[in-house]
């Protein structure tokens, strides 16, 4: 899986500050995904991604803002960060979508202080 | 709340034993794919099942999903140490106008040597 690369690994925060996870994949994968993992909720989708320049809501995008200006790269934007945005985020990519299996990255533990 | 179910969430095994984890959705599904993933580690990848009643095998894994396409399993036999993480079920649900992924909550894994 070194082809999607996730960064950075852990972060903390303040409350109300803004930042950014940084998803990298190396594969030309047409669709990229967003999932936050928490315990009791399992993965849920953020945003998610069909090509450059094409982004959409999944579950539960509140607060949070994606880009995708070049394939490769999908970064995800926490405008004013809460503590109920502390959580594992997983990026993740995918050739054909929801019709072939996922590749997730290894993920970045944020913390929300 | 979950559209898609998962028993037991938790089981603990005497290695060599076997173990199977059921996914349930309230839907008809398109598709099933399994992701297991290490303690401390990243959903990866197993199988995806497409046809009703298809049964797909790995080495000790044995994949099934249901004729009605809104179940599935996962059997392991024997059991090793190497099994131990959580399994996810994603099944694909058609909507109105785009597919949707939807992630069961896991079933965890432990392996007692």
């Amino acid at each position: 899986d070194a082809g999607i690369t996730q960064s950075p690994r852990y972060k903390i925060t303040e409350t109300g500050r803004q930042v950014t996870l940084m998803c990298h994949q190396t594969w030309s994968h047409s669709y990229m995904f967003w999932y936050r993992q928490d315990l009791g909720h399992g993965l849920r989708l953020i945003y998610y991604s069909a090509a450059a320049d094409i982004t959409d809501k999944g579950e539960v995008p509140d607060g949070y803002v994606v880009s995708r200006s070049k394939t490769e790269n999908f970064p995800l934007t926490l405008e004013s960060a809460t503590r109920s945005q502390t959580s594992v985020y997983f990026c993740a990519s995918s050739e054909i979508g929801e019709w072939g299996g996922y590749t997730f990255g290894s993920g970045t533990r944020l913390t929300v202080v | 709340g979950q559209q898609v179910m998962q028993i037991p969430q938790y089981q603990h095994v005497q290695e060599g034993e076997d173990f199977t984890t059921y996914c349930n959705s309230s839907t008809t599904l398109s598709n099933i794919q399994w992701y297991k993933q290490r303690p401390g580690g990243h959903p990866v990848f197993l199988i995806q099942l497409v046809k009703s009643g298809e049964v797909k095998k790995q080495k000790r894994l044995t994949f099934q999903f249901g004729e009605a396409k809104k179940n599935s399993s996962l059997h392991i036999t024997a059991t090793q140490t190497t099994d131990v993480g959580t399994y996810f079920c994603a099944g694909l649900r058609k909507e109105t106008s785009y597919d949707k992924v939807i992630f069961g909550p896991g079933t965890s894994l432990s392996v007692i040597p």
